[in-house]
């Protein structure tokens, strides 16, 4: 069982590139969100998917849209990507919004010259 | 959404019980407690969650407070893999996601 799965693992881009990170779950869960973690720091929620056809913005949503494709796939895009878009991208997804525990992605190390 | 309050850090020996603590007196009474734990290079992994009463599973137990002010999870026996940050989350928050702070970095002495 895959569970949370996010292409590509790693990426370097040049300022000004834009990029999609993909995200996909196999687990039937209707809720699915887009993290960033900066070194040193926790999780900050950039946008999330309640349920297949609704997106919201998060913390952090500036700079990032993204599209719910379908109720298995989220994608994160970076119109014009910027140094300080340098982390770790993490996927999640849950059964529903709210209590259920979220079961994350190994991430996308993406690193912005 | 309310906050909590971690160690940044604890040790701990190898095959040794370990109580790691996190604060949350401004917890609301819907609020669950969360915990979860990232290993290096790895995304988050869920450990365990609770409203009230204490839980226990394959993984650790949570301990909860009786005012809820306060938590513990406990590992009842560290390894090595369990070398890691653990957070204590409080749960869902007014957009149902989970608010990370920086967590307390577990190390395990062999």
């Amino acid at each position: 069982n895959a569970g949370v799965t996010q292409t590509p693992k790693f990426q370097v881009l040049k300022t000004g590139q834009s990029m999609t990170l993909q995200c996909a779950q196999d687990m039937n869960h209707n809720s699915m969100y887009w993290y960033r973690q900066d070194p040193g720091m926790g999780l900050r929620l950039i946008y999330y998917s309640a349920s297949e056809g609704t997106t919201d913005k998060g913390e952090v949503p500036n700079g990032y849209n993204v599209s719910r494709l379908n109720k298995r796939e989220f994608s994160l895009r970076l119109e014009s990507a910027a140094p300080s878009q340098t982390s770790v991208y993490f996927c999640a997804s849950s059964v529903v919004k709210g209590v259920q525990p979220q079961h994350f992605g190994d991430g996308t190390r993406l690193s912005i010259l | 959404d309310a906050k909590t309050t971690q160690p940044n850090s604890m040790e701990s020996n190898e095959e040794e019980p370990v109580h790691l603590p996190c604060n949350h007196s401004t917890i609301s009474g819907t609020d669950y407690i969360h915990w979860y734990r990232q290993l290096p290079s790895q995304g988050p992994e869920y450990v365990i969650h609770g409203l009230t009463s204490n839980v226990n599973n394959r993984m650790a137990s949570l301990a909860i407070a009786e005012d809820r002010k306060s938590s513990t999870l406990i590992l009842h026996r560290a390894t090595l893999r369990d070398a890691a940050v653990y957070y204590c989350i409080l749960g869902g928050g007014s957009q149902g996601n989970l608010i990370f702070g920086k967590g307390t970095k577990l190390s395990v002495k062999p």
